[in-house]
């Protein structure tokens, strides 16, 4: 069981905006900030958003982020087949003085 | 832009320890910028982080691995490493190294990941 709790799947179709919770506890994202990554198939994990909201250079627009208490979300807008990854959270935890990822969700572009 | 290659053995033999390094190119271990940590996924499951090393040799581990883990620095080669001890089939993963922000959970940049199977 992850410590982050993130949904197993997601779908939406080409141009469609779709969203990834991401819901922790009061030790990691209701105190530090979140952090999201895109893994495509066979590959590393990249970072895709960081800081809640912020994203690293080279990373479209399309992709945003948000954090309210406990809970983070990561919104994909005009959505193209090239997105279909698995993402990860992650956030600091202060109990394990590290940080925990979300069991990741798989997206598929229909 | 600073790069990462994960090297080592691609399978170990139960209770034997695997050995990983990571070489840094395009920055140096020595800078302090970043902490540097190595990160597991075992096949079809999460991330876990494993523990960092700083410049300095100074060390934090996963407590769920703390009794099995080493890392280590080398400055002159511009390399870090990893060793885990008494390895299991549940150590059969992909490892990747990969520098970290610390308390901030931001890993920037990562290894393309070197894939460990433990069997005999």
């Amino acid at each position: 069981q992850s410590v982050l709790t993130q949904p197993p799947s997601a779908s939406g179709t080409p141009g469609q905006r779709v969203t990834i919770s991401c819901s922790g506890s009061s030790s990691n994202t209701g105190t530090n900030s979140v952090n999201w990554y895109q893994q495509l198939p066979g590959t590393a994990p990249k970072l895709l958003i960081y800081s809640n909201n912020q994203r690293p250079s080279g990373v479209p627009d399309r992709f945003s982020g948000s954090k309210s208490g406990t809970s983070a979300s990561l919104a994909i807008s005009g959505l193209q087949s090239e997105d279909e990854a698995d993402f990860y959270c992650a956030a600091w935890d202060d109990n394990l003085n590290g940080p925990v990822f979300g069991g990741g969700t798989k997206l598929t572009v229909l | 832009q600073v790069q990462l290659q994960e090297s080592g053995p691609g399978l170990v033999k139960p209770s034997q320890t695997l050995s990983l390094t990571c070489t840094v190119s395009g920055g140096s271990v020595s800078s302090g910028s970043y902490f540097w940590a190595w990160i597991r996924q075992p096949a079809g499951k999460k991330l876990e982080w494993i523990g960092r090393v700083y410049t300095s040799g100074s060390t934090y581990y996963n407590p769920s691995l703390k009794s099995r883990v080493t890392m280590s620095i080398d400055t002159s080669k511009n390399q870090f490493s990893l060793k885990l001890t008494s390895v299991t089939a549940a150590d059969t993963a992909v490892y990747y190294c990969a520098t970290l922000t610390w308390k901030v959970a931001r890993m920037d940049v990562w290894g393309k990941g070197t894939t460990v199977t433990v069997s005999s």
